[in-house]
């Protein structure tokens, strides 16, 4: 069964890094790109970039170039998300999804507030 | 970036009736379209792609159609669980795009 797990809540201060783990399972994890999306509240979804794990190459989004990174760690089966310079506009559920939109992790909500 | 509008932006629907989403993609992206369905506190969850294909364990009363840059998705007879908000996406260029999504809710 493949399966996609994310770490915890969040809650970060204006400024700071929040770094997302997704720890895949049930499949070759080197056979499928990890992308990360974002839902603010109420909001639709973006789509943020993605990794191949194959590789470690990346593609991002514009709008978060410069600010996020992507990475995937083939020991653990894990990528992982990193998001820096954080706003209030950020707070939301990021998500991983794999396999052509298949499969998605559960979400993780990230809180940015002083 | 290939914008995607989606149409209406909520639905009043009665279950049993049959329902039509719209997409359309500011340019072509062939038949490389996606469709998820998203229930409240939820992750998406892929119905359809290759503007047609249903995925895996997705019920028959869904479809899809369309290339280029006009899209639909068709629900033929509305159940209880299928009201929710939907969207589509593009995966023919960088970056992926999603449609800002159409509400279907209970008339």
């Amino acid at each position: 069964e493949v399966q996609l797990v994310q770490s915890g809540a969040e809650v970060k201060k204006p400024g700071a890094t929040v770094k997302i783990s997704c720890k895949v399972s049930g499949y070759t994890f080197t056979d499928y790109y990890i992308h990360w999306v974002q839902q603010a509240p109420g909001k639709g979804l973006e789509w943020m970039g993605l990794v191949d794990p194959e590789d470690g190459e990346t593609i991002y989004a514009e709008k978060f170039q410069g600010r996020v990174t992507i990475t995937a760690d083939t020991s653990t089966d894990t990528a992982y998300m990193e998001l820096t310079s954080l706003r209030s506009e950020d707070t939301a559920v990021y998500y991983c999804a794999t396999r052509g939109g298949g499969y998605w992790g559960q979400g993780t909500l990230v809180t940015v507030s002083s | 970036e290939i914008v995607m509008t989606q149409s209406p932006a909520t639905l009043s629907v009665s279950p049993g009736e049959r329902v039509t989403l719209s997409c359309r993609a500011s340019q072509s992206v062939s038949s490389n379209l996606a469709w998820y369905q998203q229930k409240p506190g939820q992750a998406p969850r892929l119905l359809i792609f290759g503007a047609s294909t249903r995925a895996t364990g997705i019920p028959a009363r869904f479809s899809g159609s369309g290339s280029g840059t006009e899209f639909t998705l068709t629900i033929s007879s509305l159940q209880s669980e299928d009201f929710a908000v939907y969207y589509c996406q593009q995966y023919n260029n960088w970056p992926l795009t999603f449609g800002g999504g159409t509400k279907v809710e209970i008339k």
